[in-house]
């Protein structure tokens, strides 16, 4: 079946230690996202890929960086975590920019 | 203001009756519009989407947009208590933009 993986699905680490977290996608979208969610709040959208294009939210801490190596990978880095970063990171993807997004399982951060 | 305001819940309603969910939206160059649901702990998943004004039926839900109002509304009939989660709303502009309200958490009580 076609789906978004993300991994891990938990990630403990200590303040100030860098992480990655990747996503994966078998659905061949052009468009990739990853967003920010803390308990009972909306997503926050942090940037998104139209294919190799980078979009960064203005907002967006430069704490938070992403690659998109080629169509199927995305990767988010925080280099340094803070304790106001533990939160569940989704990865999405969509065909285009207008249409439904599709969201893998999501990653929980937690830091120590 | 919030970019994409949904009604203040908690909202609860009984197993049969019909669940009504509100959406504003202010950036008016929006294009399409959607409605996720989220179980808690879990990742948001379709439930409709809606491109153009009018009315969007999918089984026991119906999506309605009105741009002039820059209104989006979910219907649920026949509520289940399957239906328990949190719904968010969210709207997508042309530039790749998309925003998402904060949710509303609908209980629906056997």
């Amino acid at each position: 079946d076609a789906m978004v993986i993300q991994n891990p699905r938990y990630q403990v680490t200590q303040f100030g230690k860098p992480v990655t977290l990747s996503c994966s996608q078998t659905l061949n979208h052009n468009v990739m996202y990853w967003y920010q969610q803390k308990s009972s709040q909306a997503p926050k959208l942090l940037f998104h890929y139209y294919d190799k294009d980078f979009n960064n939210e203005a907002d967006t801490p430069d704490n938070f960086q992403s690659r998109r190596p080629n169509t199927s990978f995305c990767f988010l880095d925080i280099r340094s975590p803070g304790l106001g970063d533990a939160a569940m990171y989704l990865c999405a993807t969509s065909g285009t920019v207008y249409n439904e997004q599709f969201f893998g399982p999501g990653t929980r951060l937690t830091v120590l | 203001q919030k970019e994409v305001e949904q009604n203040s819940g908690p909202l609860s309603v009984p197993e049969g009756a019909i669940a009504s969910l509100n959406c504003t939206y202010s950036d008016r160059v929006s294009q399409s519009f959607f409605w996720y649901r989220q179980y808690s702990g879990k990742s948001p998943e379709l439930i409709m989407s809606i491109y153009s004004n009018g009315d969007k039926e999918d089984g026991r839900f119906t999506a309605q947009l009105n741009k002039a109002s820059q209104y989006v509304s979910l219907l649920i009939r026949d509520s289940q208590p399957s239906d328990s989660a949190t719904y968010l709303c969210a709207a997508n502009t042309n530039a790749g933009k998309s925003t998402f309200g904060d949710g509303t958490t609908l209980t629906v009580k056997p």
